[in-house]
């Protein structure tokens, strides 16, 4: 079956420092990807997608690739601010109808900024 | 953007008692709706997916009895967590799509977070 898997945190860096949370997937398609963050205490909130091969998706600063020869999405942000601090979930969506489009998520990331 | 209202936000009460969850699509028609549960520094782990108008699909070794979905309505699917007990304390997310063709993504609620004494 489909899977992802994520790198493991937790993962703390000072403000300004470089980004990257290493995801890779196993999929019997071309699933969609996804990155979603979730904030202490919340639900999640979509960080970005992509939904074909060497699409890039980007907000907020993040940005990530979706790369079929490597079957990887690697989220990465140039200058990480505290108010990043969350943990970070990569996902796929099975796009067979029969799934109802259900997703499978990383285990997750939990990522620390200090200042 | 895509709103989804998840209510309540927290619920504490005693063992035995049931508790009801609802999720509502704010700005868009969800025809698949998603219930999740997440333990302590965990992922999500899905629980069923329930479409308009039709049975929930339930997950492997998710109790359809115990945990009781309905949507009713293009906007609202409801938990009902029946007689509940400690083991049932956890964070319950919920998440909807919309049917605009293919590529929508799930959008989440803020979760509930329940506790059972």
């Amino acid at each position: 079956g489909d899977s992802v898997t994520q790198m493991e945190g937790p993962v703390t860096l000072s403000e300004e420092a470089f980004l990257t949370i290493n995801c890779t997937y196993t999929a019997t398609g071309y699933p969609s990807l996804f990155w979603y963050v979730q904030y202490p205490g919340e639900g999640l909130q979509l960080l970005l997608k992509a939904t074909k091969a060497d699409d890039k998706g980007s907000n907020k600063g993040f940005e990530a690739t979706y790369r079929k020869e490597t079957t990887s999405f690697h989220l990465e942000k140039g200058s990480v601010q505290v108010s990043d601090s969350a943990v970070y979930f990569c996902a796929l969506s099975d796009l067979s109808g029969g799934s109802n489009y259900k997703l499978t998520f990383g285990k997750g990331t939990l990522l620390t900024v200090n200042p | 953007g895509a709103v989804v209202s998840q209510h309540p936000s927290r619920v504490i009460c005693k063992s035995g008692t049931s508790v009801k969850i609802e999720c509502r699509s704010l700005d868009f028609q969800a025809t698949t709706m998603f219930w999740y549960r997440q333990f302590p520094k965990q992922s999500l782990m899905l629980m069923a997916t329930s479409n308009e108008g039709s049975k929930a699909t339930y997950e492997q070794g998710v109790e359809k009895d115990k945990f009781l979905i309905n949507h009713a309505s293009l906007t609202l699917s409801t938990l009902t967590v029946t007689s509940a007990h400690p083991e049932d304390s956890s964070f319950y997310i919920c998440s909807a799509r919309g049917n605009r063709g293919s590529n929508q993504p799930q959008h989440f609620g803020d979760g509930t977070r329940l506790s059972i004494l």
